[in-house]
């Protein structure tokens, strides 16, 4: 399977107690987002990655999410001291496209990270 | 505030039934996407357009830009056409982030 994957698809965790998620995006996509969805809710823009480069976070991203795409391939997102409003479903999705570059791209979505803070 | 409205948020049909789903915006955009999420299902994407008309099988999408409206239809639907469908736009940021709508749940009756 050569589309996007995420790990874990499921995770249920204490208040308080740090998470990290994995996104493996199609191999050859420059382009890398992260969105979080709850319920009823259409998905929301968390941050971008141009390669390496985070080149856009939204202000949904506090100071207690981090996220970092090493070496331009996989994305690790990281959410610390957990509150029960983070619960929620994280998305990540790739596309192809430079930086600079306006050509319109479909952006080919993971399965999500179901996110449960108890 | 949800620069992207869509309409209905609900929606049931019988089988075989012609099925519109509208999205709206408010400023001009670059392109606009729909998108499909099954039950349980990832989200995947059906049309990415920036003007015009697109078809694929039963599924048809065009884009009035004057009037910053969009609209899905289905064709002769199906029970596994049930499924939620969303609209969301690029508005023409560098980076390409997307703006959703919050979905038309379709439910389709055999």
């Amino acid at each position: 399977d050569t589309g996007v994957s995420q790990d874990p698809r499921h995770k249920i965790t204490k208040r308080g107690q740090n998470v990290t998620f994995r996104c493996d995006p199609i191999s050859e996509h420059n382009r890398l987002y992260w969105y979080r969805q709850t319920l009823g809710q259409g998905p929301e823009f968390l941050t971008y990655f141009q390669n390496e480069a985070q080149l856009e976070k939204s202000r949904l991203l506090s100071d207690r999410f981090s996220a970092e795409r090493p070496k331009g391939s996989f994305s690790t997102l990281e959410i610390q001291r957990t509150e029960q409003g983070d619960s929620a479903m994280y998305l990540c999705a790739s596309s192809p496209g430079t930086a600079g570059t306006r050509p319109h791209y479909e952006q080919y979505f993971g399965p999500g990270t179901r996110l449960t803070v108890t | 505030k949800n620069e992207v409205e869509q309409s209905p948020q609900n929606l049931t049909a019988q089988e075989g039934e012609f099925i519109t789903i509208n999205c709206s915006y408010s400023v001009g955009i670059s392109a606009l996407h729909w998108l499909q999420q099954h039950p349980g299902g990832g989200i995947v994407s059906l049309f990415m357009l920036s003007s015009g008309k697109k078809k694929h099988g039963r599924l048809i999408a065009t884009i009035n830009i004057q009037e910053k409206h969009s609209s899905l239809h289905i064709t002769a639907s199906h029970p596994r056409d049930s499924a939620v469908y969303t609209c969301a736009v690029d508005y023409g940021g560098s980076q390409g982030n997307l703006i959703f709508g919050k979905g038309t749940k379709l439910s389709v009756k055999p």
